[in-house]
């Protein structure tokens, strides 16, 4: 099975400053990865997905972009954070025709 | 684009009892509809998953339902434990393409009362 390694676990950034989360895959090669955001009590919403390296496709306009330099590395970032982007950030990653594995989570506070 | 609706959003039942959660999707192409349980503060795991070509898959305390005509599909969770507590998502993919993206439903958050 895959396992996915996301950090940090939390964050705390104020309003304007820059944001780098990591994702890295373990266990399988050439996965389809995805970025969703969960805010507070509500679902998952897919902000990104890869299908390969350099290859990002956006879900929804937004402050934050995707970056995929490596096979098994995924990168959220943003150049200037709002309070809105608060939320609790998954890494996901699904071969073929597997189910999908999560990473544990990034829980960012924008203050 | 796909659209997946559950309910309910909230559901409280007592240790033994079952629990429904039911999902509707929006795109016929769907054809894989996995459940996940997420314990607080972590990432959700897969528990269960169903493709398009059963109409029931059951392991052990955990049943799903599909019903394609419908486009319809429900996690029966029996004699539930405390241990079950947590927030279900159901999602549904179209297996055909090479995007895999899974859409999630809205979350049901299951309390189960010893």
């Amino acid at each position: 099975s895959q396992t996915i390694h996301q950090w940090p676990a939390t964050l705390v950034q104020p309003v304007g400053s820059p944001l780098s989360l990591e994702c890295t895959v373990e266990g399988t090669s050439n996965p389809n990865l995805y970025w969703y955001r969960q805010a507070a009590g509500r679902g998952l919403q897919l902000l990104f997905y890869s299908v390969g390296i350099g290859q990002i496709s956006s879900e929804v306009p937004q402050n934050l972009s995707a970056s995929r330099p490596q096979d098994r590395q995924f990168i959220l970032s943003s150049k200037k954070l709002l309070l809105s982007d608060s939320g609790f950030y998954l890494c996901a990653s699904r071969h073929k025709n597997t189910e999908a594995f999560f990473g544990q989570g990034t829980r960012l506070t924008v203050v | 684009g796909e659209n997946v609706e559950q309910h309910p959003s909230t559901l409280s039942v007592q240790e033994g009892d079952s629990a429904v959660i039911k999902c509707t999707y929006s795109d016929s192409a769907s054809n894989y509809f996995p459940w996940y349980k997420q314990e607080l503060g972590k990432g959700p795991q897969l528990i269960i998953d169903i493709r398009s070509n059963v109409g029931e898959k059951k392991d052990q305390r955990i049943a799903v339902t599909l019903n394609k005509t419908a486009k319809h599909f429900s996690l029966h969770i029996t004699e539930t434990q405390p241990e079950d507590s947590a927030v279900y998502f159901c999602a549904a993919k179209a297996l055909s393409g090479n995007t895999g993206k899974l859409i999630f439903g809205q979350g049901t958050t299951l309390q189960v009362k010893p």
